[in-house]
């Protein structure tokens, strides 16, 4: 079994300043990583994915992830954030084989200060 | 851009009634999926659905639970006999086909209220 831990339930930052929200994640299999983005009243958009090869992913709205197998993680970074990022983040996990099933964290509330 | 349409956006049940969960979703997708979020939880998997039938199910997804393709189009969500705690935002996905390349698209979710 798969599970996600986002340690962050709230992040607030000031617009122009960089941003990282944590994921940690554990399996006893081989995982494909993503980052979804929810804004207010909103499904989820995928952000990003870790599917295998570079370990730096870059994705939509100048975000981008890091794959560290060792440490288990997949943070999301932004250099620069803006007023627009200020949204739910989830972190997510689906197992390689075996399952099509996409395992969610709790997420973690950006809000972007002015 | 094709979306996911889910119906409606906010309904309010009394417990013990019977509701269904309508979703619409991108024409040519293959594999369904029901989550839903508790107010201030994590996204929760419930259900996936593939040709006509269930291919997952979570704990969560008991026998008041069902889900129902009934036309070709829609992709339905009952609960039989609600409860407080099914109160939630229930979010329909879907994607093409099983290659990892293709992502899950959501729908904006249907907020579910139980009193």
């Amino acid at each position: 079994a798969q599970s996600v831990t986002q340690l962050d339930s709230q992040v607030p930052v000031f617009e122009e300043a960089p941003v990282e929200l944590r994921c940690n994640y554990s399996s006893s299999v081989s995982v494909y990583l993503f980052w979804y983005v929810q804004y207010p009243n909103q499904g989820l958009q995928l952000l990003l994915k870790y599917l295998s090869g570079s370990t730096l992913v870059k994705g939509i709205n100048g975000f981008e992830a890091e794959f560290n197998k060792s440490q288990t993680s997949f943070h999301l970074r932004k250099p620069s954030v803006h007023i627009s990022d200020t949204a739910e983040y989830f972190c997510a996990v689906r197992a390689t084989s075996g399952t099509y099933k996409y395992i969610f964290g709790t997420g973690t509330r950006l809000k972007v200060l002015a | 851009e094709p979306e996911v349409t889910q119906t409606p956006s906010h309904q309010v049940t009394q417990m013990g009634q019977e509701v269904i969960l309508r979703c619409v979703p991108i024409s040519n997708h293959l594999y369904f999926y029901w989550y839903r979020q508790i107010l201030g939880q994590k996204v929760e998997f419930l259900v996936s659905f593939y040709n006509n039938e269930i291919s997952e199910k979570s704990e969560i997804f008991d026998d008041q639970f069902s889900v129902e393709r009934p036309d070709g189009s829609n992709f339905t969500l009952k609960i039989r006999s609600t409860k407080l705690e099914d109160s939630a935002m229930y979010f329909c996905a879907s994607r093409a086909g099983t290659g990892i390349n293709s992502p899950l698209h959501f729908g904006n979710g249907t907020r579910l209220t139980v009193t």
